[in-house]
């Protein structure tokens, strides 16, 4: 258990639904990350959101609609998604405060998306 | 650009010493991670570098050199839940963590 929580940890869905993945830290962390992590690629930095503000959207389709409702909770919407958008979608945070070291991301376990 | 490369696989034997290399190409650094991910699992913390030289935390270490752009990690008497994959990443000057692809490490009996 690393204090963050992930939902669901499983989904399957048709191009054209409509689904949300939750993410939910209780490290009290400021930092929240979405990343896509593809089998044999290096994880892929979506969203960043600091003190509820998002500092990052690493050119991702508009399909991909992260939300922050709080410093504790994190949403990921998802709209007429396509194959290749199949992968595990990981939610980290962190207290990114001072020297590197505070730079540690706690990750979530994941949510395995199929796109069929 | 920036980058990060370490190898896609090793295989090693249970009890025996294994050494996981990394290079890094980054604008600027603020130190350097690896993660531990096993299958299906959250990549969880094993260490940061930030100055040149080992690092030692129990079965593992961790070292960091900047002039090269180079870290290792190394794994000693192997147990079989070290298998995993084992994920470098730098952080660059604006505090962004960069990823490799991870190094999946398989032992065997």
């Amino acid at each position: 258990e690393t204090g963050v929580t992930q939902t669901p940890r499983h989904l399957v869905m048709g191009m054209t639904n409509k689904k949300s993945l939750k993410c939910e830290q209780h490290l009290g962390h400021n930092a929240m990350y979405w990343y896509k992590q593809s089998a044999k690629k290096p994880l892929e930095l979506m969203f960043v959101y600091n003190f509820k503000e998002q500092t990052e959207n690493n050119s991702v389709p508009s399909r991909f609609s992260p939300e922050c409702p709080n410093s504790s909770h994190l949403f990921l919407h998802l709209h007429t998604l396509q194959p290749e958008d199949s992968a595990l979608y990981l939610c980290a945070s962190s207290q990114p405060t001072g020297g590197g070291d505070l730079h540690e991301q706690y990750f979530g376990p994941g949510t395995r998306l199929t796109v069929t | 650009g920036q980058n990060i490369d370490q190898p896609t696989e090793m295989t090693a034997t249970e009890g025996a010493i294994v050494q996981i290399n990394c290079t890094y190409q980054t604008s600027g650094f603020n130190g350097l991670f690896w993660y531990q991910q096993h299958a299906g699992e959250a990549p969880t913390f094993l260490s940061y570098n930030v100055l040149d030289g080992l690092e030692e935390k129990g079965r593992f270490s961790s070292f960091l050199s900047r002039s090269k752009g180079y870290s290792y990690l190394l794994l000693k008497e192997l147990q079989m839940k070290d298998s995993a994959s084992y994920l470098c990443a730098a952080l660059d000057s604006n505090y962004q963590l960069i990823w490799g692809a991870g190094t999946k490490l398989i032992i065997k009996p």
